[in-house]
Formats: C-alpha cells, sequence, structure tokens
C-alpha cells in the first residue's frame, strides 16, 4: 500500500499569510494526488484535483504542486473561512490512501 | 445539484451486521463509480470499498476485506455497504463518495457505532 506522510499536523497563522501543507508518497503516484478540506462537523469538500487541478467553485487563493513522491497545498492568503482540516488522497492505485491531516487554526 | 444521502447507520452489538445505503440524485448514478470512506471519531480518513459503474471492479481495505460487501442498485440510484461480523473498531462515521479518482461530491455521513 502507498503510505502519504502528511506534515506538519497542526499549523497555526494569521490573516493574508500563505501557507503551505505537504504530502509525501511512498512511492511514485505521478500527479494522482488530490486535496480536501474539512470543516468541523462537514464532509471534505474537494479543492485540488491531479495535483495542481482546482476544482470548481474553489476560491483561486487555494494552489496545488508536485508530482512522483511531494505535493503541496498552498493558500496564498489565509481567509478566516479556511480554518478547517486538510487531508490529501492518492488515487495512483488501490488501495487509495489518505494523509493523516493538516488542522489550519487562526493565530 | 449533486446529492448524496446515507442512512442505516446506529448502535449495534459486536460480531452483529447492519447495512447502510446512499441513495443519489442531480447525476446519471449509473455512469460512476462510487466509495465508502469512514472516519472514526477525532481520527482521519480511511477508504473502506470502491464499486465501479457497472459493478465490474471492486476492491477492499484489508481491514474490511471478507467482512463488508459493496453494492450497488443502479435502477434505484443507490449505493449500499453490507456490514458483518462488526467490530469495535468499526466504529465511526461512513461517508459515500462519488468517484474512483476524485471523490468529487461527499453525502454528510452516517454514523455506526459497535458496542455492547
Amino acid at each position: 500500500d502507498i503510505q502519504m506522510t502528511q506534515s506538519p499536523s497542526f499549523l497555526s497563522a494569521s490573516v493574508g499569510d500563505r501557507v503551505t501543507i505537504n504530502c509525501k508518497a511512498s512511492q511514485n503516484i505521478n500527479r494522482y494526488l488530490n486535496w480536501y478540506q474539512q470543516k468541523l462537523g462537514e464532509a471534505p469538500k474537494l479543492l485540488i484535483y491531479n495535483a495542481n487541478s482546482l476544482q470548481t467553485g474553489i476560491p483561486s487563493r487555494f494552489s496545488g504542486s508536485g508530482s512522483g513522491t511531494d505535493f503541496t497545498l498552498t493558500i496564498s492568503s489565509l481567509q478566516p473561512e479556511d480554518v478547517a482540516t486538510y487531508f490529501c488522497l492518492q488515487h495512483n492505485s488501490w488501495p487509495r490512501t489518505f494523509g493523516a491531516g493538516t488542522k489550519l487554526e487562526l493565530k | 445539484e449533486v446529492q448524496l444521502v446515507e442512512s442505516g447507520g446506529g448502535l449495534v452489538q459486536p460480531g452483529r451486521s447492519l447495512k447502510l445505503s446512499c441513495v443519489a440524485s442531480g447525476f446519471t448514478f449509473s455512469n460512476y463509480g462510487m466509495n465508502w470512506i469512514r472516519q472514526a471519531p477525532g481520527k482521519g480518513l480511511e477508504w473502506v470499498a470502491y464499486i465501479s459503474s457497472g459493478s465490474s471492479y471492486i476492491y477492499y481495505a484489508e481491514t474490511v476485506k471478507g467482512r463488508f460487501t459493496i453494492s450497488r442498485d443502479n435502477a434505484k440510484n443507490t449505493l449500499y455497504l453490507q456490514m458483518t461480523s462488526l467490530r469495535s473498531e468499526d466504529t465511526a462515521l461512513y461517508y459515500c463518495a462519488r468517484g474512483g479518482q476524485r471523490f468529487d461530491y461527499w453525502g454528510q455521513g452516517v454514523m455506526v457505532t459497535v458496542s455492547s
């Protein structure tokens, strides 16, 4: 199985900050990585698919990059509504595997 | 509008069975593979099972293989998860999600609690 190592586990940042979250795959997954946002008590929401494609309706301050084993989610200017937990998902092979999550809070 | 609505959860004793349903609307259900994903209280996401659009391809997580069965009825726009030999570690919020690659729409989840 492909292991997804996500970092950091916890992140505190101020409104307007640039925020980066990382996922590292245990083997090459090409660009088959998605990013999700999960707010408290809600279902996950797809932000980025195939490493760098912005899902329809998602603000452009969210972006993704990377390929192979190393991937990054960037929020260019943090907004209060971005407080949430963020997960990555690899869809290169079965079983699909998620990162453990990054909890983002406001400083 | 795409909607996925799960049902069938509840409190069940260890070793017993439970069947979850996920009713889809707002898209052509028969065109999409579907997944079950779970989230234990306070924990991260764990993919559980996948079924292709025509049920030809089915995959399971090792943690549920042999105990859970995913199925679908395209005429009823409904996805199912039959869970048997339930264990305390199966306690989680169970989500259905669309697609084998994007997982682009998720339901709100249904809670399954396995306890005596």
